[in-house]
């Protein structure tokens, strides 16, 4: 049974930083490319970043590029991502998800197993 | 940059059948895929590559595509399917884009 369960997350000070955790299990961990899309209070998805399943690839939304980072721990199952110079507009639900298809260098678009979402609040 | 377009909203009388698209320059490339949110919980991965399903999705949705137009339609609509709905393809970068979504209410 393929199961993401996330941690971290919180209410943080625009400017600091913050590290979210997705741990998995049920499938081939480092066969698969592995994404964070978050989703604003009351609004709708937004792809936020992806790493390969090698690690070897990564790329970002316009809106973090610079200010948030990925990384995975292929022995441990275990995906992050950090977070830093928030700002309020990253406030939002957190979903780690993972590629539906094995392999994929530079990302699929289709996630067929999420997790439930980690809340990130922003705010002096 | 790309955007793919849905009805913020649509309703469907209990057991009648309802259609959701989804409009985009991206998806004369790029197949689409949908997801299906209940309140409080994760996406559901409905549709992919444009018409098939995963295990355990019921034959009661489907998915089609034509030009720059992908539809989702719901076949006997049930109390149980009113959820928010969003397609998502690419966009221009070649990154992960999904519509604003389309809220279904069930009548």
């Amino acid at each position: 049974q393929v199961q993401l369960v996330q941690s971290g997350g919180g209410l943080v000070q625009p400017g600091t930083s913050l590290r979210l955790s997705c741990s998995t299990s049920g499938f081939s961990f480092s066969g698969y490319g592995l994404h964070w899309i978050r989703q604003s209070p009351g609004g709708g998805l937004e792809w936020v970043a992806f790493m390969s399943h090698d690690g070897r690839h990564t790329y970002f939304a316009e809106s973090v590029k610079g200010r948030f980072t990925v990384s995975r721990d292929n022995p441990k199952t275990t995906f992050f991502l950090e977070m830093n110079k928030l700002r309020p507009e990253d406030t939002a639900l957190y979903f780690c998800a993972k590629d539906r298809r094995p392999l994929y260098d530079h990302g699929d678009y289709e996630f067929d197993r999420w997790g439930r979402g980690t809340l990130v609040t922003v705010s002096a | 940059s790309s955007e793919l377009t849905q009805a913020p909203a649509v309703s469907v009388a209990l057991g009648q059948t309802v259609t959701i698209t989804c409009q985009g320059d991206s998806l004369t490339t790029y197949s689409a895929s949908w997801y299906q949110q209940k309140p409080g919980q994760a996406p559901v991965l409905l549709i992919y590559d444009q018409s098939s399903r995963p295990s355990g999705i019921p034959d009661r949705f489907s998915g089609a595509s034509s030009g720059d137009t992908a539809s989702l339609t719901i076949t006997g609509a049930l109390a149980d399917d009113e959820a928010d709905y969003y397609c998502n393809s690419r966009d221009s970068n070649y990154f992960p884009l999904f519509g604003g979504g389309t809220r279904l209410t069930v009548l």
